[in-house]
């Protein structure tokens, strides 16, 4: 069945450091990849998505590229600010007739100022 | 934003009491999904729907039940709440499309003691 794996939290990065949160994925064929991002007492929003190999995803300064030889969807962005804190979900929606996406854990990022 | 509401926004129950949550869409999606969500284990699928009477079980569906009469709602029983029901619970919907990415209410907080 597919999986996806992030990297375990938190993340805690001084204001304007570099972020990455590492994704990898399993799943047949072309899933189309998503990140989510939820912030302290909201609901999941959805940050940015790739649909196939090679594509980049970008919202809000967030970029991920989706790499199929590597299996990978890593989220980074560039300088991060205090209102970058939240719980940042890695997704796959599975290709053919799938409507249930897979979810990672959760990878939590605090920034300090 | 799409349109999602969810109600109650915070409930105490006792156990063995039922307890019925309301999830309402105004975006006319045709999948509708219950999550729970608890430190350490993610987000975990409880039921969803495909369609107005056409439900179907997640991965942790036992005690649950669901009701979809109406495109724009999605109704989540628990029949006799337990204190292992004790969770944040977040309804979303997708669209059919290729992608079918999610949008996710504002959640509802449940403590049953």
């Amino acid at each position: 069945g597919n999986s996806v794996t992030q990297m375990e939290g938190p993340v805690t990065l001084s204001e304007e450091a570099f972020l990455t949160i590492n994704c990898t994925y399993t799943a047949t064929g072309y899933p189309s990849l998503f990140w989510y991002v939820q912030y302290p007492g909201e609901g999941l929003q959805l940050l940015l998505k790739a649909t196939k190999a090679d594509d980049k995803g970008s919202n809000k300064g967030f970029e991920a590229t989706y790499r199929k030889e590597t299996t990978s969807f890593h989220l980074e962005k560039g300088s991060v600010q205090v209102s970058d804190s939240a719980v940042y979900f890695c997704a796959l929606k599975g290709s053919g007739g799938s409507y249930i996406p897979t979810f990672g854990r959760g990878t939590s990022l605090i920034v300090h100022p | 934003d799409a349109g999602i509401t969810q109600s109650p926004r915070h409930k105490v129950t006792e156990t063995g009491t039922p307890v019925t949550l309301r999830c309402h869409q105004t975006e006319n999606h045709r999948y509708m999904y219950w999550y729970r969500q608890d430190p350490g284990h993610g987000l975990r699928l409880i039921h969803y729907s495909y369609g107005v009477k056409d439900t179907d079980k997640g991965e942790v569906s036992d005690g649950y039940s669901v009701s979809r009469s109406k495109t724009e709602d999605f109704l989540l029983t628990l029949e006799s709440a337990t204190s292992s029901q004790t969770s944040v619970y977040f309804c979303a919907i997708s669209a059919f499309d290729s992608t079918y990415e999610q949008y996710f209410g504002p959640g509802t907080r449940l403590t049953v003691t």
